[in-house]
Formats: structure tokens, C-alpha cells, sequence
């Protein structure tokens, strides 16, 4: 089954306490990409990768990392998470004509 | 910068048709996407534009003038099930861009 994951689904951390949210997906696709959902803001782009070892910002990538070491994953990283990085995260990874969306990570910094 | 607008909200009732405009700005324009998403859940495709014109897929069309930078969604026969978030979103260049989203709820 053509699936992206995503792990954790639910995190609450501390304001500057190094997190890492992973990200897999099996379709065998060269895009991949985090986005950051907010209510009234809609999905922002935060990084993206065309390939394996390209990467780049997206609209909103301050404060976060993230790297593409094999095609298959592409983990997002906080440095330093503040407050203002709570939100719902999701991984994408892109066919020809369309984005699959990983089920989404619920973030809370505290 | 990048301009993607939708209304908020919208009511329909059960069994009707409704219509779900999204205007955009952008710069570069790889095609229209409209993602279907239910509360608390990941956004599903629905349906993809690049070309203007019309595209059917079952119950759900999409409409895409570039000329004018708008395009609609066109929801027939409405089920409780439709109630939803409908994201409209822009791809140009290498990147993707989302409208606020428009929250359909359906009533009987």
C-alpha cells in the first residue's frame, strides 16, 4: 500500500529541548516536503528536496532542518523548538500530479 | 510574494450542488491542485488543473481559467460525508502554495 508516514503523531516538549520528527514514505519519489499547518494561515511549505541531498526553504523554514540522506526519508529537525513552532506538521512526498500527505504530527512546545 | 484566496465558510444541503471559488496570484504557475481534508485528518487529492477548462471526476469538477487566475470546485449531489475543508493550492516552480481553505459543512 502506497503510504507516507509520519512518527511521533503527538509531541509535547519543552522550549529548547532538540527534537526530530520522521518521515518515510514508499512510492519511490524524488520530492519530498514538510509543511506546517495553523488555523487561519493554511499549509506553509517549510523545506522541500527535488532528491536525495537537495534540499531547500521553503516559505517558513526558520527554526527548523531537515536532511535527505535516502530517498525514502526525510526527517524534519528543531534545533531549539520554541513556542511558536506549536502546530500541525505534515510530511508530503509528490507523484507526477499530485501530493500524498503522511497523517500529521501534533506538536506542543511548552 | 504569493496571493491564493477562498472563502472561509460555506453551507450546503444535502442532495444540492455548491461551488467553491479560489483566486490566486502567483508567480510561475505549474498547475491547480484542490485537497479535500476532514478534521484532524491528512489532506486527500482531488483533483488536478494545468490546462483551462473543465475536469470531471465522478461527483467532484474542477474549473480552471489561468487567464483570470481562478479556478472552482463543483460538488454535486452533496453527502453529510462532503462536510470537510476544501484546500485549494498553487504549484509554481518547485514549490506549493495553499489557500486558507474553505470549510464546507453539510446540512440535511
Amino acid at each position: 500500500e502506497a503510504q507516507v508516514t509520519q512518527n511521533p503523531r503527538y509531541l509535547i516538549t519543552v522550549t529548547g529541548k532538540k527534537l526530530t520528527v520522521t518521515c518515510s514514505q514508499n512510492m519511490n519519489h524524488e520530492y519530498m516536503s514538510w509543511y506546517r499547518q495553523d488555523p487561519g494561515l493554511g499549509l506553509r511549505q517549510i523545506y522541500y528536496s527535488m532528491n536525495v541531498e537537495v534540499t531547500d526553504k521553503g516559505d517558513v523554514p526558520e527554526g527548523y532542518k531537515v536532511s535527505r540522506k535516502e530517498k525514502r526519508n526525510f526527517p524534519l529537525i528543531l534545533e531549539s523548538p520554541s513556542p511558536n513552532q506549536t502546530s500541525l506538521y505534515f510530511c508530503a512526498s509528490s507523484g507526477p500530479l499530485t501530493q500524498y500527505f503522511g497523517p500529521g504530527t501534533r506538536l506542543l512546545v511548552l | 510574494g504569493q496571493n491564493i484566496d477562498q472563502p472561509t465558510e460555506m453551507t450546503a444541503t444535502e442532495g444540492a450542488i455548491v461551488q467553491i471559488n479560489c483566486t490566486y496570484q502567483t508567480s510561475g504557475f505549474n498547475g491547480l491542485f484542490w485537497y479535500q481534508q476532514h478534521a484532524g485528518e491528512a489532506p486527500t487529492f482531488l483533483s488536478y488543473n494545468v490546462l483551462d477548462g473543465l475536469e470531471e471526476k465522478g461527483r467532484f469538477s474542477s474549473f480552471l481559467s489561468r487567464s483570470k487566475g481562478y479556478s472552482y470546485l463543483l460538488l454535486k449531489e452533496l453527502q453529510m460525508k462532503d462536510s470537510a475543508s476544501y484546500l485549494c493550492a498553487v504549484g509554481t516552480g518547485n514549490q506549493f502554495y495553499f489557500g486558507t481553505g474553505t470549510s464546507l459543512t453539510v446540512i440535511p
